[in-house]
């Protein structure tokens, strides 16, 4: 079975500082990845998102992630924090089965402080 | 413009009521699903379905119900068996593959008065 944990529920960082979003999965099976971010009151969209191939993702607005294997890990990075980006993320894995089941993170909000 | 409605954006249900939430899509995806979220819980999965007239449970499918009638729709009833609807539910859709994207609409907001 599938799991993914979101180290810190919430993440509090100063406008044009580095945002670090942690997630780590467990997957019986080379795993598909993806990131969503949520802001209030809405639906989920797609941030960024890892099949195969470069292990290092980017997505919209300045975000990237890095698959690594080794520490079963998926952290989220954006150099610098706008205020734009205080919102929910969602970090999902799915082993890319029939039905191409998500399981989802407990997801972390991010604050960003002027 | 192409996307994934939900409707309405908010509902509330009386006590031994059961609710419907639509969810349409004109994307020509081939699968559909339907999660709830709660605060601090991330998404679960209550049911989702890969083509027309057939379904499967997910995690949590207990008081709930769907039909999948027509490709673009895929309605979720919340049944008067669910003793703690109140929650934000999003319907979800994708094109068949297992790398593919799901895309997620703008959810309802379900109250019990």
């Amino acid at each position: 079975a599938q799991s993914v944990t979101q180290l810190g529920s919430h993440v509090s960082v100063s406008e044009g500082a580095l945002v670090l979003l942690r997630c780590n999965y467990s997957s019986s099976v080379p795993p598909y990845l993806f990131w969503y971010v949520q802001y209030p009151n809405q639906g989920l969209q797609l941030l960024l998102k890892y099949t195969t191939g470069a292990t290092l993702v980017k997505g919209i607005n300045g975000f990237e992630a890095e698959f690594k294997k080794s520490e079963t890990s998926f952290h989220l990075t954006k150099p610098s924090a706008h205020m734009s980006d205080a919102a929910e993320y969602f970090c999902a894995v799915s082993e890319g089965n029939a039905g191409n089941m998500l399981t989802f993170g407990g997801g972390t909000r991010l604050m960003v402080k002027p | 413009d192409g996307g994934i409605t939900q409707s309405p954006k908010y509902l509330f249900r009386k006590e031994g009521q059961n609710v419907t939430l639509s969810c349409e899509q004109n994307l020509n995806h081939d699968a559909m699903y339907w999660y709830r979220q709660d605060p601090g819980q991330g998404l679960r999965l209550i049911y989702y379905s890969q083509i027309v007239n057939d379904f499967q449970k997910g995690d949590i499918a207990e008081g709930y119900s769907v039909s999948r009638e027509k490709k673009e729709s895929f309605p979720l009833t919340v049944t008067s068996a669910q003793k703690n609807p109140t929650a934000f539910y999003l319907c979800a859709s994708r094109v068949a593959g297992g790398a593919e994207t799901q895309y997620f609409g703008p959810g309802t907001r379900l109250l019990v008065l």
